[in-house]
């Protein structure tokens, strides 16, 4: 069973300061996707990295996938309160194995961003 | 264009009741999945359907069966509720069966059972 820990599992910090999520596993991924979800709404994809120490930046949002494909992590600069949410990553299992097709996810990083 | 659509979006039940919960998606896609979603547990998959016509087990799918009515919906029922089902239930689809396929979610249903 592939297995992804993220942490923390609760950050609360004041506006205009810099923040960083990890998401970490001992199990291979063949992708990571970054997904943030609202109170009442479902989970929106963020991004998706595939190459091992891929980096890909949206706006103030940096994401890097470990050289191993073992772990990520998500980078936000200058937080807004509009950043405010729950923080999911989810990895992709290559082809051939059982969990080919399907998301593993982690248990969610919580950020609130204060004014 | 609303994408994935959930109903009912709020359901109360008595330990013992069955319910159907449906999910719609507009977008065409081939793969449809069915999700609870616990405190500190992140999302666990339940039943998924890699394409029309076929249904197969998550990671936890006992005390729940799914129908892939058509392609584009895609039903959770739970034939005798239970206290240890109360959660958040999503439903999601992507365009293919795969490897880098984002999911694209419902809204949620949130479901106690009493």
């Amino acid at each position: 069973t592939q297995l992804l820990e993220q942490s923390p599992q609760f950050l609360s910090i004041q506006e205009g300061e810099n923040l960083t999520v990890y998401c970490n596993s001992s199990s291979v991924f063949s992708s990571l996707q970054w997904y943030r979800q609202e109170p009442g709404e479902g989970p929106v994809l963020l991004v998706t990295v595939v190459t091992g120490g891929e980096v890909k930046k949206l706006k103030r949002l940096t994401f890097q996938f470990g050289d191993a494909r073992k772990d990520s992590s998500l980078h936000i600069t200058a937080a807004q309160p509009g950043d405010t949410g729950l923080y999911l990553c989810a990895g992709g299992a290559n082809a051939g194995g059982t969990s080919y097709g399907k998301l593993t996810f982690g248990q969610g990083t919580i950020l609130t961003v204060h004014p | 264009n609303a994408g994935v659509t959930q109903t009912p979006k709020f359901q109360v039940l008595k330990t013992g009741q069955s319910m159907t919960l449906q999910c719609a998606q507009d977008m065409n896609h081939n793969s449809m999945y069915w999700y609870r979603q616990d405190p500190g547990m992140g999302l666990r998959l339940i039943y998924y359907s890699a394409s029309e016509g076929t249904t197969d087990k998550g990671e936890v799918p006992n005390g729940y069966n799914v129908s892939r009515l058509n392609k584009r919906e895609f039903s959770l029922r739970l034939e005798s509720a239970a206290p240890s089902q109360t959660s958040v239930y999503f439903c999601a689809s992507s365009d293919y069966w795969g490897e880098y396929q984002p999911q694209h979610f419902g809204d949620g249903t949130r479901l106690s059972i009493l």
